[in-house]
């Protein structure tokens, strides 16, 4: 069966410093990977998505994901947060029948 | 770009009536579309998935002559909750793919229904 799995419900960093926000994924292949952010009553916006080309993804606002096949894993990360990715972050894998299947989401806060 | 509109952004009505909600593809055409839930402070749950044309397929335990969706063209499918509950109280959102491609899903900013 295929999963997501957030490993982080909250995390909190201060502005200026890294973002590191960890997914796991399970896959009997090789998966389409995205990351999402939310903010507040809001849809969701793409930062990036991983479908077997380069496995260092760059996004949009300087977030970047590493596909690492055998950690199973897909974090995100960003060199200095600001006040503004206070947010919702979903990991999401492409399932069958072209769905996505969501972790339950990690909240970023970023205090001054 | 890809845009994705929801209509209305928030609505409120009385137990035992019926709302609907309408996801438009702005600027893409859009064979697919799903439709999610999303509680506070949780994850997106998938309801079902629209195919323009054709019956909607619902996910396991979604009532779908509760959650009735309606893809009758490329750029627009609709969910009408009928019979609203308070549990029906949730953040409904939708996505669709652009036609001819499975590579990424775009969101609407979502819709806001209180059930009172």
């Amino acid at each position: 069966a295929q999963s997501v799995t957030q490993l982080d419900s909250h995390v909190s960093v201060s502005e200026g410093t890294p973002v590191l926000l960890r997914c796991n994924y399970s896959s009997s292949y090789s998966p389409s990977l995205f990351w999402y952010v939310q903010h507040p009553n809001k849809g969701l916006q793409l930062l990036l998505k991983y479908t077997s080309a380069a496995t260092l993804v760059k996004g949009i606002n300087g977030f970047e994901a590493e596909f690492k096949k055998s950690e199973t894993s897909f974090h995100l990360t960003k060199p200095s947060a600001h006040m503004s990715d206070a947010a919702e972050y979903f990991c999401a894998l492409s399932g069958g029948y072209n769905k996505l299947i969501f972790g339950a989401g990690t909240r970023l806060a970023v205090h001054p | 770009g890809a845009v994705v509109s929801q209509h209305p952004s928030r609505v409120i009505c009385k137990s035992g009536t019926s709302v609907k909600i309408e996801c438009r593809s702005l600027d893409f055409q859009a064979t697919t579309m799903f439709w999610y839930r999303q509680f506070p402070k949780q994850s997106l749950m998938l309801m079902a998935t629209s195919n323009e044309g054709s019956k909607a397929t619902y996910e396991q335990g979604v009532e779908k002559d509760k959650f009735l969706i309606n893809h009758a063209s490329l750029t627009l499918s609709t969910l009408t909750v009928t019979s609203a509950h308070p549990e029906d109280s949730s953040f409904y959102i939708c996505s669709g793919y652009k036609t001819g491609s499975t590579d990424t899903q775009y969101f609407g900013p979502g819709t806001r229904l209180t059930v009172l």
